[in-house]
């Protein structure tokens, strides 16, 4: 299985920037780059997912390296209501969603 | 559109007990998942069910855990006998379809379970 590595955590501030980075250095070409993230007590929720272009959706933006071996999810402002755990996934047809250990968001006002 | 419901949100019982959770997909979803979550772990699939039938059931520790969809519905994950190690959030999650790495899965809020 192809596999992912993320920071296990990540400090921000509220109302910046964020920008949590995804390893994925043997990525195939048939390969989504899926993020999810998961608020205390529920259940996860998709966040944005990918091929090869730069995608935006009202939540986030996720950029993709040129090789693909890398990847990057940017939230714009950064609220209290952010912090979570992220996780960047990879998926193909027909595959299960196999999730790791994520990376820890922690916003401070 | 409504989302995946799931119950009991929270069951408390005694090792060698049973229990059972009830999942109701989101409409027209194809796709169910299984998913254990043990505390401050990611989740690790247990079963995927495409329709009624059973696509990938190779993590589920069948001596002990069971599964069915039946009419390709709602699905009930069952544990008999319970241990201890079985402590966990459990989270069912439905997606339209598994022919492409496109699809998105939605997830449930989970049951909790707690065995003493």
């Amino acid at each position: 299985d192809a596999k992912t590595t993320q920071p296990n955590s990540m400090e921000s501030n509220e109302e910046e920037p964020v920008h949590l980075p995804c390893n994925h250095s043997t990525i195939s070409g048939t390969d989504y780059i899926h993020w999810y993230r998961q608020l205390p007590s529920q259940g996860p929720e998709y966040v944005i997912h990918g091929l090869t272009s730069n995608v935006n959706n009202r939540m986030a933006s996720l950029a993709i390296a040129e090789d693909r071996k890398s990847s990057t999810l940017i939230l714009h402002r950064a609220t209290l209501r952010d912090a979570a755990v992220y996780y960047c996934i990879l998926r193909w047809a027909g595959n299960m969603l196999t999730f790791g250990g994520g990376t820890r968001l922690m916003v401070k006002p | 559109e409504a989302g995946v419901a799931q119950s009991p949100r929270y069951k408390i019982i005694e090792k060698r007990q049973s229990v059972a959770f009830w999942c109701n997909p989101i409409s027209g979803h194809a796709t169910l998942y299984w998913y254990q979550q043990i505390l401050g772990q990611g989740p690790k699939l247990l079963i995927q069910f495409q329709n009624n039938g059973v696509v990938d059931d190779s993590q589920l520790p069948k001596d002990r855990f069971s599964a069915e969809r039946l009419k390709g519905v709602d699905s009930t994950l069952k544990i008999q006998p319970a241990k201890l190690e079985d402590s966990a959030v459990y989270l069912c999650a439905s997606s339209q379809g598994h022919g492409t790495g496109a699809n998105v899965l939605t997830f449930g809020a989970g049951s909790r379970l707690t065995v003493l």
